[in-house]
């Protein structure tokens, strides 16, 4: 049983330039949420896609941007890349209601130059 | 002031004795909460969620839920160097809707 899987594993980028992560969820599970976690810090929540809409946001700018397809899946793209986008981006996957958690992907190590 | 707030660490404990971990949170509409064990450059794992007043046991892990104090805390007994990792305390419930409010993580450190 697969867990949540995401791609590139590692990017790195200039300033300005535009950048998508990717993620497919666990089995069985159709919420995906993305964290940011920089170095040193406990994730931050960006948002969350249900039902291919974005269902809850927090507080990252609209250079932040996500989509998620039929088959759950989900990308993030974040446009006109700064140097404090350089952090650990994680995918998380849940059932609906997440009662039980959140399953975290392995996560993209994204540096910007 | 962070809605999760747990000390940094790093809190260093010889193999076999009791880890306890420590995590208060300000948003009193938090009511669930889920510990994360986080190795260096990996991905969270969750290892346990708890949601009444109380205590709650799996195997070595006791995670404990004091709502009137605003306070959750992590035992693990038995610690093992293969403990060693960050562990991180996360909040969800009224104001923050599906999201995990994280606290920066503890540092734990078990020496042979």
């Amino acid at each position: 049983d697969a867990g949540v899987t995401q791609s590139p594993t590692h990017l790195i980028k200039t300033r300005g330039q535009q950048v998508t992560l990717r993620c497919s969820p666990k089995s069985g599970h159709d919420t995906v949420s993305w964290y940011q976690q920089a170095l040193g810090q406990g994730p931050q929540f960006i948002f969350q896609y249900y039902e291919e809409e974005e269902r809850q946001r927090g507080n990252f700018p609209d250079r932040f941007s996500g989509h998620q397809f039929p088959n759950y899946s989900s990308e993030l793209n974040v446009n006109a890349l700064l140097l404090g986008d350089s952090a650990l981006y994680l995918c998380a996957s849940s059932r609906t209601t997440a009662h039980y958690g959140y399953t975290f992907g392995s996560g993209t190590r994204l540096t910007v130059v | 002031q962070k809605e999760v707030e747990q000390n940094s660490g790093p809190l260093s404990v010889p193999e076999g004795a009791i880890a306890s971990l420590n995590c208060t949170y300000s948003d009193r509409g938090s009511q669930s909460f889920f510990w994360y064990r986080q190795y260096s450059g990996k991905s969270p794992e969750l290892i346990m969620f708890i949601y009444s007043n109380g205590d709650k046991e799996d195997g070595r892990f006791t995670a404990q839920l004091n709502k009137a104090s605003q306070y959750v805390s992590l035992l693990i007994r038995d610690s093992q160097p293969s403990d060693s990792a960050t562990y991180l305390c996360a909040g969800r419930g009224k104001h923050s809707g599906y999201a995990l409010n994280f606290g920066k993580g503890t540092s734990l450190l078990v020496t042979p």
